[in-house]
């Protein structure tokens, strides 16, 4: 059983960064074997992958964010994050950190944090 | 991008009769084909993989199937708990999901 927690600002600013970190269960990010993904949904609407980090740091991002989206892992804290750029009110969603554990699928995730770009 | 398209947007359905969900890919993507259940205020959770697999704990009233670019799911006996959002997530490439079915239980 993984456990994931997303957490960070739930308000920013438009041309500004979000920046939001999924803590996972203790000693998961130990294994290279699983994935590491962010999945956003913006209200009322559907879901939309991110990006993804394995814990040795390699990365595949959605081609439509490429350009504006870092991930990044931390294995001493249990944490992987993720950070978007030049904010506009269409990165408005509740973000969803996500990993596939036991199947190539999506079946551990978090309960979501809801960030609004606004001034 | 391979564009999953689900149908209908949305379906109503009586009690205990079974529901019948389509996703379609714009190309194939062999059996690496998810479904995933979301009720409201909820993460989504894991229904089915490689098309046809139910992931840990999910119910046999709930099945996949298909491959290439046609997927169903079914849902037997339907119950008012059934109510939600079902979507589609292709991962034979990097991910993308459909637009999502909304069942209701009349």
């Amino acid at each position: 059983q993984v456990q994931l927690q997303e957490s960070g600002p739930g308000l920013v600013k438009p041309s500004q960064t979000l920046s939001l970190t999924c803590t996972v269960s203790p000693g998961s990010l130990s294994s290279d074997s699983y994935y590491w993904s962010w999945i956003r949904q913006p209200a009322g609407k559907g879901l939309e992958w991110i990006g993804r980090i394995y814990t040795s740091g390699s990365s595949l991002y959605n081609p439509s964010l490429k350009s504006r989206v870092t991930m990044s892992v931390d294995t001493s804290k249990s944490q992987f994050s993720l950070k978007v750029t030049s904010v506009t009110a269409a990165d408005t969603a509740v973000y969803y950190c996500a990993t596939t554990v036991l199947t190539e699928a999506f079946d551990y995730w978090g309960q979501g944090t809801l960030v609004t770009v606004s001034s | 991008e391979i564009v999953m398209t689900q149908s209908p947007a949305t379906l109503s359905v009586s009690p205990g009769e079974r529901a019948t969900l389509s996703c379609r890919a714009s190309q194939s993507v062999s059996s690496n084909l998810a479904w995933y259940q979301q009720k409201s205020g909820q993460a989504p959770r894991l229904l089915i993989y490689g098309a046809s697999t139910r992931a840990t704990g999910i119910p046999a009233k709930f099945s996949g199937s298909g491959s290439g670019t046609e997927f169903t799911l079914t849902i037997s006996s339907l119950q008012s708990e059934d109510s939600a959002v079902y979507y589609c997530q292709q991962y034979n490439y990097w991910p993308t999901f459909g637009g999502g079915t909304k069942v209701e239980i009349k």
